[in-house]
């Protein structure tokens, strides 16, 4: 059974570097084929993908936000992270992390949760 | 970067009825296509990859065709548990979601 659980601040001040951490169970990041992405939520508006690590740690970023961020995974405690710098109060959303597996899509996906950047 | 549009973005629709969501790629996507449906306040749910494939556990009323830039997401007999938004969203070397289109109630 595959889980994945976000966790971090649920409160950030402006110009502050946002740091999630994805808790995974059920998979390897380590099997071939296998990847964790990130993705977000303004409230009421659409989703916004941001970043893929794949097993081999290849990684992808959404092209408008590839300055400010940064993925990375320990596979030994399966845990992956994203470091999203100089956040803005137009970062606030609900950050989900997700599964990618064989069928290359985004098939299980975490609770979500809600950042909201604010002085 | 590729982008999505989908439409309507709004349908109003009726319990039983069939509903056709068009989405569509700036650029060719072959078949790198998936829809998602979201409802309020939860995670989205995969729906289909690969534009036409059904994910394990989903309805069979749900269908998804199309290739290249031009695909369609069917309902053939809308529930009452289907009204909700769904998302497209194109899978090549990056990802992108399409703005979403709600399906509420007529």
């Amino acid at each position: 059974q595959i889980t994945l659980k976000e966790s971090g601040p649920a409160l950030v001040k402006p110009t502050q570097t946002l740091t999630l951490t994805c808790t995974f169970s059920g998979f390897s990041l380590s099997t071939s084929g296998v990847g964790v992405e990130w993705i977000r939520q303004p409230p009421g508006k659409a989703l916004e993908w941001l970043a893929l690590i794949y097993w081999d740690d290849d990684k992808r970023y959404s092209l408008s936000l590839k300055s400010r961020l940064t993925i990375t995974k320990d596979t030994s405690v399966s845990q992956v992270v994203l470091r999203m710098t100089n956040m803005d109060p137009v970062d606030t959303a609900t950050y989900y992390c997700a599964h990618k597996g064989a069928r290359g899509v985004a098939d299980y996906w975490g609770q979500g949760t809600l950042v909201t950047v604010s002085s | 970067d590729i982008q999505m549009t989908q439409s309507p973005s709004t349908l109003s629709a009726s319990v039983g009825d069939r509903v056709t969501i068009t989405c569509r790629a700036s650029q060719s996507i072959s078949s790198w296509l998936a829809w998602y449906q979201q409802k309020p306040g939860k995670a989205p749910n995969l729906l289909i990859y690969k534009a036409s494939s059904l994910q394990s556990g989903v309805p069979s009323r749900f269908s998804g065709s199309g290739s290249g830039t031009e695909f369609t997401l069917t309902i053939s007999s809308l529930q009452p548990d289907d009204f909700a938004t769904y998302y497209c969203q194109q899978y090549t070397t990056y990802r992108t979601f399409g703005q979403g289109t709600k399906v509420e109630i007529k």
